[in-house]
C-alpha cells in the first residue's frame, strides 16, 4: 500500500485566497483525522471522521475552514478565506477503527505558507 | 494543565548511552498509549503502543507505562546519531477516537 498520500505538498498562497488540501487514507481504513503542526501549538487535532462521517470538529479553529469526506477514499480540507495565522504543515492521518487500540497512520503533510 | 505534556528538550546523549524520554498525561480514564518519532520536516511515524502497566520491549525501544501515575516514558538504549529526532508522545483518551499528541521532546545523540 502507498500509505496516506496528501496534495499538494507545499502551497504558498496570498492572504485572502482559497486554499483546498486532499487526503486519500490507506485502503481499508475507516477513521481519517486531520491534524495542524506549528512550532507554538505542535500537533492539534482538527477535526476526524469515521466512516466518511465528521465525528469531531471541535478542533476547527473557526468558519473559515471546512472539512469533507464525501467517499471512503478521499478528504478534502478547505480555508476560505485563508489568513497568514493558518501557516502550518497540515497532516492528513488515517487508522481502522476496529477497536480502543488505533494505530495512526500520517501522510506526508502539506506545508501551507500564507503570505 | 496541557492534556499530555513533555519536556521540550533537546535531551543530549552520547552515541551509546541510554535515552529516557518522559511524558504526564492528565486523563485518568486513558487506556492506550503511542510514542511516535519525527524527523525534522517530516510525518510523525509510530515506533511504540503500550496499553497495560508495565514495560514493553521493542529492540533498542522500552515503553513504561504507570497507569496510577499517569507516566509514560520511552527508553532508547545504545543510543544513535540517527535516534536524533523529536519524540511526540500521544494519549487516546477517554471516550475519544482520536490520538491528543504532546508537543515532543528534542533528542540530540552526539556522535
Amino acid at each position: 500500500d502507498a500509505g496516506v498520500i496528501q496534495s499538494p505538498r507545499h502551497e504558498v498562497t496570498e492572504m485572502g485566497q482559497e486554499v483546498t488540501l486532499r487526503c486519500k487514507p490507506i485502503s481499508g481504513h475507516n477513521s481519517l483525522f486531520w491534524y495542524r503542526q506549528t512550532m507554538m501549538r505542535g500537533l492539534e487535532l482538527l477535526i476526524y471522521f469515521n466512516n466518511n462521517v465528521p465525528i469531531d470538529d471541535s478542533g476547527m479553529p473557526e468558519d473559515r475552514f471546512s472539512a469533507k469526506m464525501p467517499n471512503a477514499s478521499f478528504s478534502t480540507l478547505k480555508i476560505q478565506p485563508s489568513e497568514p495565522r493558518d501557516s502550518a504543515v497540515y497532516f492528513c492521518a488515517s487508522s481502522f477503527s476496529g477497536n480502543v487500540h488505533e494505530k495512526l497512520f500520517f501522510g506526508s503533510g502539506t506545508q501551507l505558507s500564507v503570505l | 494543565q496541557k492534556e499530555v505534556e513533555q519536556n521540550s528538550g533537546p535531551l543530549s546523549v552520547p552515541e551509546g548511552a541510554i535515552a529516557s524520554l518522559n511524558c504526564t498525561y492528565s486523563d485518568r480514564g486513558s487506556q492506550s498509549f503511542f510514542w511516535y518519532r519525527q524527523y525534522s520536516g517530516k510525518s510523525p511515524e509510530l515506533i511504540m503502543s503500550i496499553y497495560s502497566n508495565g514495560d514493553k520491549e521493542d529492540g533498542r525501544f522500552t515503553a513504561q507505562l504507570n497507569k496510577a501515575s499517569q507516566y509514560v516514558s520511552l527508553l532508547i538504549r545504545d543510543s544513535q546519531p540517527s535516534d536524533s529526532a523529536t519524540y511526540l508522545c500521544a494519549v487516546m483518551g477517554t471516550g475519544r477516537r482520536a490520538l491528543t499528541f504532546g508537543s515532543g521532546t528534542r533528542l540530540q545523540v552526539q556522535p
